[in-house]
């Protein structure tokens, strides 16, 4: 199993810019996650899903969307890059039946500037 | 809306002594509780974890314990060792009004000097 993949690992975006964080992940998990990570800020969630068709937003979902269309992939859209979104984005999967919490597995990362 | 608070944020301790870390979290639906390690560069990987039901929970050198009447959960690193070095956060995890979320700490960073 390749766990959870994440692409790219770098990107450098001008403000304005668009683009999509690719998430994949081949555990057969329901729960999908995105983080982002900023010094002393520890992880904070910007959106989750709990299955296929279903998304829902965390504590910082302003400036991205996302979409679940299959068990396997969760990308995140950046709609328009601005400087503070300038951090390190981490998709995160874990298992999750009748609403119980599991261990959430981590993808290596993606580190985005803004300039 | 929902809150988890970690102290220390630093942390530097001797190589073999013990080290301490401490969380509060807001959410009474909060049911599940993981500790999570982040070595530099790397990304983080679960350490040890313990649910609503449990008050403590060892494996090895690690322990968690849970005192939910305080909305209290530490984790207890015995006999550190310079791998031990890496930032920890704690989380947690519940279903409530505002959804099925896991809030992180802001992360401890644990020194351990040889």
């Amino acid at each position: 199993n390749a766990g959870v993949t994440q692409t790219p690992k770098f990107q450098v975006l001008k403000t304005g810019q668009s683009m999509t964080l690719q998430c994949a992940q081949d555990m057969n998990h329901e729960y999908m996650s995105w983080y982002r990570q900023d010094p002393g800020m520890g992880l904070r969630l910007i959106h989750y899903s709990v299955g296929a068709g279903i998304t829902d937003q965390g504590e910082v979902p302003n400036g991205y969307n996302v979409s679940r269309s299959t068990t396997e992939d969760f990308p995140l859209r950046l709609l328009s890059a601005a400087p503070s979104q300038t951090s390190v984005y981490f998709c995160a999967s874990s298992y999750s039946r009748d609403w119980t919490y599991n261990e959430q597995f981590f993808g290596p990362g993606t580190r985005l500037t803004v300039l | 809306g929902e809150n988890v608070e970690q102290h220390p944020s630093t942390l530097s301790v001797q190589e073999g002594d013990s080290a301490v870390i401490k969380c509060t979290y807001s959410d009474s639906a909060s049911n599940y509780f993981p500790w999570y390690k982040q070595e530099l560069g790397k990304r983080p990987q679960l350490i040890i974890d313990i649910r609503s039901n449990v008050g403590e929970k060892k494996d090895q050198r690690i322990a968690v314990t849970l005192n939910k009447t305080a909305k209290h959960f530490s984790l207890h690193i015995t006999e550190t060792q310079p791998e031990d070095s890496a930032v920890y956060f704690c989380a947690a995890s519940g279903y409530a009004a505002g959804g099925f979320k896991t809030i992180f700490g802001a992360g401890t960073r644990l020194f351990v000097k040889a």
